[in-house]
């Protein structure tokens, strides 16, 4: 599975757009990008995953780079609920089907 | 959310003891995974099924055995428990391995501390 750069840490305004950033230079064509967000002690949750095309669901939107080397995840509308880790995964379906966490990004939302 | 629980959901037990930990889903979904938790190593898969009694090691096997004689329960057992087995246990589940449908969902989590 393709290796993926995220940043640390980012801070948000409550009610603002939270843009995450994520690289993944080295991804295959047969790699899906998949987000998930862990709130602190809880389990991961799964928010969206796409191939190529920009998904959208009611927690996010998912915005890929059309050589797909970097992609960015849109939380619209930040609450402080929100804050969590959030990681950016790349791997292709089938196989042994695990997944691999990196270090992800502590989004902070603040007032 | 998923429909999937996890039991115990904290545990603190002596080294040397066995232990088992429980995982249940109401989703019918085919795969399930058991995965820990531990700082500076992420989410590391131990073992997944992909039906009943069909089973296969993750990356970090040594020292659990599961077993999944129903669909809706997998368990993880430590035979031996050892200290370096003190983590948070996430079991996750999937409807499939391959295309949409082999998204993995994670239930709540099962803290143990082996002392």
């Amino acid at each position: 599975d393709a290796k993926t750069t995220q940043p640390p840490s980012m801070d948000c305004a409550e009610g603002r757009a939270a843009n995450l950033p994520c690289n993944h230079s080295t991804i295959s064509g047969n790699e899906y990008v998949y987000w998930y967000r862990q709130i602190h002690s809880q389990g991961p949750q799964y928010i969206i995953h796409g191939l190529k095309n920009n998904e959208t669901n009611e927690m996010a939107s998912l915005i890929i780079t059309e050589d797909r080397k970097s992609s960015t995840l849109i939380l619209p509308h930040a609450t402080l609920r929100d804050t969590a880790v959030y990681y950016c995964i790349v791997r292709a379906t089938g196989g042994g089907n695990k997944l691999t966490f990196g270090t992800g990004t502590q989004l902070k939302v603040e007032l | 959310d998923a429909g999937i629980t996890q039991s115990p959901r904290h545990k603190v037990t002596e080294t040397g003891t066995p232990v088992t930990l429980r995982c249940h889903q109401t989703e019918n979904h085919r795969y399930m995974y058991w995965y820990r938790q531990d700082p500076g190593h992420g989410l590391r898969l131990i073992h997944y099924s992909y039906g009943v009694k069909d089973t296969d090691k993750g990356e970090v096997s040594d020292g659990y055995s599961v077993s999944r004689s129903k669909t809706e329960d997998f368990l993880l057992t430590l035979e031996s428990a050892t200290s370096s087995q003190t983590s948070v246990y996430f079991c996750a589940i999937s409807e499939s391995a391959s295309g949409r449908k082999d998204t993995q969902y994670f239930g709540p989590g099962t803290r143990l501390t082996v002392l």
